[in-house]
């Protein structure tokens, strides 16, 4: 099956602080979706990105499928964006990158 | 409020125990998933169901049942399970399996096995 590598797998930021998730793929896609799961465990849908770049506020990410790996950028990060970001590959789900935001 | 929700929220059962999960979307999808997340590994993606069909299933064990009577309802029967079981299990519901899909979560249930 289809291998999903995410990195780092922790990264610690200082509040403001601008950051970069990097995900690995081993197939080409047809989906691909980034998340970010709350320390509640409640997954919410960031992007569905199975190729070029999209933009949600202060979050954005781009696929570039022809090199498969996926970038999801978090700038002026807050308390808030703490948490696990995971990138999905046609549902299938890597590691994840625990985000410490720290006031 | 994702449109998915779940039942119960936490369980606590023996070994000897059988209980179910029940998960229902109200989004009009037509496609509905359970994931299991376990401490300190990757969500793993358990069945698909596919406008109440199983298209997929990722060598569970047959301790789990999953049913799916329609297409907004989903549930995940549990019988004779295992201390290593415990873990959040999580439903997931899309428009459909065929790419292009976004995945919308329930909020999972935390399920202890003593």
């Amino acid at each position: 099956g289809i291998q999903v590598e995410q990195s780092p797998p922790d990264l610690i930021l200082q509040e403001g602080a601008n950051s970069t998730l990097r995900c690995n793929f081993s197939d080409s896609v047809n989906n691909l979706q980034w998340f970010h799961q709350n320390p509640w465990g409640q997954l919410i849908n960031l992007f569905y990105i199975p190729s070029g770049t999209k933009q949600n506020g202060r979050l954005s990410a781009t696929t570039v499928a022809t090199e498969r790996y996926s970038l999801l950028y978090i700038s002026s990060s807050q308390t808030t964006d703490s948490g696990v970001y995971f990138c999905a590959v046609e549902m299938r789900f890597g590691a994840g990158t625990r985000l410490t935001v720290k006031p | 409020e994702t449109g998915v929700t779940q039942t119960p929220r936490h369980l606590v059962m023996g070994m000897t125990n059988k209980k179910s999960l029940k998960c229902e979307q109200h989004l009009g999808h037509n496609a509905m998933y359970w994931y299991k997340q376990s401490a300190k590994k990757p969500l793993e993606l358990m069945f698909v169901y596919s406008l109440e069909e199983r298209v997929e299933n990722n060598s569970v064990p047959s301790r789990f049942s999953p049913e799916c009577p329609n297409s907004s309802h989903l549930f995940l029967h549990l019988h004779t399970l295992q201390p290593e079981d415990s873990a959040l299990y999580l439903c997931a519901s899309s428009s459909g399996v065929g790419g292009g899909e976004t995945q919308y979560f329930g909020p999972g249930t935390r399920l202890l096995v003593l």
